[in-house]
């Protein structure tokens, strides 16, 4: 069966330091895989896409890369702040209407 | 900006009693989902619905029916409420554009709780 799989240990980092999440995945074919942002007791909020054909991924201090090959996807903050400090959700999409989540990863950043 | 909106952020409810949550967007998005969200398990898909009067089951149908009457409100009903059902319940929409990127835009989240 389709498997999403984040790293379920929380990750504890200092402030101004890069952030690095992964996204792993079996199963699956997405033709884009997408990252959401949730913050505690609130709906995830999207934040980046990118496609199959895409390698990396930048919007100001994120970056996303996807390796289609290593089925495994990476999410970096750089410079990374205590507001950065929630859940992070990777979600796959193959067509269709149907998305997958992950579990997520918890993010703490320390000032 | 897209906003999705539900009717309830907390309710509590008794065993065997039929609950309605409602789900309203107000931005002319052709599709709507309703997921629960349980601590290490991540979202699930209970229903999906990609016009009016349409629905489709997700992973984790049983239990639940929808209704779909007008494009901008979709709502979830707990026919016999039980409590394995206590969850976090979240609405989200998207619309089928250039690219079909999907992305989904989602409501605060009802947390529920059945007794």
């Amino acid at each position: 069966s389709q498997k999403i799989e984040q790293n379920s240990e929380a990750l504890n980092i200092q402030e101004g330091k890069t952030a690095t999440l992964t996204c792993n995945y079996t199963n699956y074919s997405p033709a884009y895989l997408q990252w959401y942002r949730q913050d505690p007791g609130r709906g995830p909020v999207f934040l980046l896409l990118i496609r199959e054909n895409e390698k990396e991924k930048r919007k100001e201090r994120l970056k996303v890369t996807f390796d289609t090959t290593l089925k495994q996807s990476l999410f970096h903050i750089t410079a990374s702040q205590p507001a950065d400090s929630a859940t992070y959700l990777c979600a796959l999409m193959g067509g269709g209407f149907k998305t997958i989540f992950g579990a997520g990863t918890r993010l703490f950043v320390k000032a | 900006d897209v906003k999705v909106t539900q009717s309830s952020r907390y309710l509590v409810k008794r065993t065997g009693e039929k609950v309605f949550l409602e789900c309203v967007q107000d931005m002319d998005h052709e599709n709507m989902f309703w997921y629960r969200q349980d601590p290490g398990l991540g979202l699930r898909l209970i229903y999906f619905s990609y016009d009016v009067k349409m629905k489709e089951k997700g992973d984790i149908p049983e239990g639940y029916s929808v209704s779909r009457e007008k494009k901008e409100r979709f709502s979830l009903i707990l026919e016999s409420a039980s409590t394995n059902q206590t969850s976090m319940y979240l609405c989200a929409s998207s619309v089928t554009g250039t690219g079909r990127t999907d992305t989904q835009y989602f409501g605060p989240g009802t947390r529920l709780t059945v007794l």
